[in-house]
């Protein structure tokens, strides 16, 4: 099986701007949920979402959104990207709750 | 809320010396209990995990973990390590049902030849 996968793996971005990152999950996995990685806060937990539903929710501002397809792929959107913003951004799908695989990341910098 | 604590960001030591990661997580009726390890410019994989049953848990390349109910830890550890064992080790716990994952700040393993 293929692995998750992130796209695109680096984007560069100006403040004010909006951003999308997507992730494509496992193949029969239904559970997607985003993590920002920061040397400072380490992981946090963003959302997660589960057959296009939003199941859970992370300690983040309402710039911070996300949404899953009907194929399971999921996109999260930044919008007024502050520089702050700047981290790496993983992507996790399960086809349970306990075990989670993890996409390389997209690196986000905001200048 | 859970929490988890890794109690050494760093952790140097020399090729084929044990080694142990420690992790704690606040007490819970029920957890469920990971490690994941981080290579440079990767995303994180698996090593690990305790879910229930036997308290002591094994990865397939010689690491092992230990579930203490009553210290509420979850060491990582193993006898020999080697170069490329060299990564960030990060400890993760959920508490049983959907919920997610709360992850350590993590613990960057460095092997010296």
């Amino acid at each position: 099986k293929a692995g998750v996968t992130q796209t695109p793996r680096y984007l560069i971005k100006t403040r004010g701007q909006q951003v999308t990152l997507s992730c494509s999950p496992i193949s029969g996995h239904r559970s997607v949920s985003w993590y920002q990685q920061t040397p400072g806060q380490g992981l946090q937990f963003l959302f997660e979402y589960f057959s296009e539903t939003q199941r859970n929710k992370g300690n983040f501002p309402g710039r911070f959104s996300g949404r899953q397809f009907s194929n399971s792929r999921s996109e999260m959107n930044v919008s007024t990207l502050e520089l702050g913003d700047s981290a790496l951004y993983l992507c996790a799908s399960s086809s349970s709750t306990y075990e989670q695989y993890f996409g390389p990341g997209t690196r986000l910098t905001v200048t | 809320a859970q929490s988890v604590t890794q109690l050494d960001s760093q952790v140097p030591v020399f090729e084929e010396a044990p080694v142990e990661l420690r992790c704690n997580y606040s007490s819970s009726v029920s957890v469920y209990l990971f490690w994941y390890v981080q290579y440079p410019n990767q995303g994180l994989q698996l090593l690990l995990k305790y879910l229930s049953g036997s308290t002591l848990v094994e990865s397939i390349n010689g690491f092992e973990a230990e579930f203490n109910k009553s210290q509420t830890s979850f060491h990582l550890r193993k006898p020999s390590v080697h170069i490329s064992d060299t990564a960030e080790y990060f400890c993760a716990v959920s508490d049983s049902g959907n919920t997610p994952l709360v992850f350590g700040k993590g613990t960057r393993l460095s092997v010296i030849a």
